[in-house]
């Protein structure tokens, strides 16, 4: 079964440090992966998709097949940075989300 | 507007009553999607529509739930008969294309907050 999992419902670190969301999914086939973000009081928006290989707002996130994981990481988390993330996979015309991690980042 | 819209944001029911939700997409997105969070869990999938037809409502979890988007735009969430269990937030988000999916370019809205007591 198509299944996306985000095992650590709360990641706290301060400002400066690294940061890694980890995600592993489950899929038979190709996977095509996502990682959408929901600040405080704004909507669920995308935030970066694998296919792109893009670093978004210092935000990075590998596909690795062997591992069936696509772990969002950055280099020294900032402030704003708190916020939910889910990550998805696309399984045909929809797409399975992960149950979320909330990353707070303190000065 | 400039974003997905819907309505209401809050809405308070009593077990057995219907309800029904309403989302307004973005202006000239194909796609609109229809999602369900619980507490503590991440978006869960319900239906989704290209235009006006209805392509997949394998994720309506029985019978009292139904959706319809009849003229291509707006489209209404409708559960019957309310129960406790059908608490959540419910999102709706639409693309621009029918390929908007395989980008991830879904735009959400603010979601309906439904409590039934």
């Amino acid at each position: 079964a198509q299944r996306v999992t985000q095992p650590e419902k709360l990641l706290s670190v301060f400002k400066g440090a690294p940061v890694e969301l980890k995600c592993n999914y489950s899929y038979s086939g190709s996977p095509e992966l996502f990682w959408y973000v929901q600040y405080s009081r704004q909507r669920l928006q995308l935030l970066l998709r694998h296919i792109s290989r893009e670093s978004i707002k210092g935000f990075t996130a590998d596909l690795n097949k062997g591992e069936t994981s696509f772990h969002l990481k950055k280099p020294f988390a900032q402030e704003e940075d708190s916020a939910m993330y889910y990550c998805a996979l696309r399984n045909t015309d929809k797409l399975i989300f992960g149950t979320g991690t909330r990353l707070q980042v303190f000065p | 507007g400039a974003g997905v819209s819907q309505s209401p944001r809050y809405k308070v029911t009593k077990r057995g009553q219907d309800v029904a939700l309403r989302c307004d997409p973005i202006s000239g997105h194909v796609s609109l999607y229809w999602y369900r969070q619980a507490l503590g869990q991440g978006p869960e999938f319900l239906t989704y529509f290209n235009y006006e037809a209805q392509q997949d409502k394998s994720g309506l979890p029985n019978d009292r739930f139904s959706a319809e988007r009849p003229e291509g735009s707006i489209s209404t969430l409708t559960i019957q008969r309310t129960e406790q269990r059908d608490s959540a937030m419910y999102r709706c988000a639409s693309s621009l294309t029918l390929a908007g999916v395989y980008t991830g370019e879904l735009f959400f809205g603010e979601g309906s907050r439904l409590t039934v007591l």
